[in-house]
């Protein structure tokens, strides 16, 4: 089973920053892997698919990248409404696993 | 636009099953692999499995003895059983769906519906 792993647990930032997260894997997972953000008493939401591809609607200050076992979702300019919970999530061998998550925090 | 909707029952006794269905509306069932996601009270999500509107499935391994995922697509509809269910199967519980040409990504999801396994 292919383990990710995120960081950091927590993100502690001010509007306007940049925000960089990471998600590696326990194997290549190729570039099956996704991005989601999920507020409080909300479903995720998905953001990025294919490691880079932004989904339908999403700002384009969200931005994926990597393959294989390393991935960096970057948020360029944090706007109110991105203070969230983040997962990111891969499809190998016809499963799929998250990773823990990181919550990004207003400082 | 599509959208899916969890219902069943909010309390189960434990040693008990564990009951769900996802209703899908405006698209058709066929062509996409349908999913169940749980996310414990404070926690991470879990993927528990998929089910493509042939009736093909996949269970993570650790629920894998315990769980069924079927499909009724006369109905657009597909359903999740959890047997034996424990408190630590408490959850919010989602349907989703996995989109093939997004490298199955969860493009559309249920709002969740909270289960609590509790006599």
């Amino acid at each position: 089973e292919t383990v990710l792993t995120q960081s950091p647990a927590t993100l502690s930032l001010s509007p306007g920053e940049r925000a960089t997260l990471s998600c590696r894997a326990s194997q290549s997972v190729s570039s099956y892997l996704a991005w989601y953000q999920q507020k409080p008493g909300q479903a995720p939401r998905l953001l990025i698919y294919d490691a880079s591809t932004r989904a339908t609607g999403i700002p384009a200050r969200f931005s994926g990248s990597g393959s294989g076992t390393d991935f960096t979702l970057t948020i360029s300019s944090l706007e109110p409404e991105d203070f969230a919970v983040y997962y990111c999530q891969q499809w190998s061998n016809w499963r799929g696993t998250f990773g823990q998550g990181t919550k990004v925090e207003i400082k | 636009q599509v959208q899916l909707q969890e219902s069943g029952p909010g309390l189960v006794k434990p040693s008990e099953t564990l009951s769900l269905t996802c209703t899908v509306s405006g698209d058709s069932i066929t062509d996409y692999y349908w999913t169940w996601i749980r996310q414990p009270p404070g926690k991470g999500l879990e993927w528990i499995g998929y089910i493509y509107y042939s009736g093909s499935t996949n269970y993570n391994p650790s629920l894998k003895s315990r769980v069924t995922i079927s499909v009724d697509t006369s109905k657009n509809q597909f359903s999740l059983k959890l047997r034996s269910a424990t408190a630590a199967d408490t959850a919010v519980y989602y349907c989703a769906r996995a989109r093939p040409a997004m490298s199955y990504a969860f493009d559309i999801w249920g709002q969740g519906t909270m289960v609590t396994v509790s006599s």
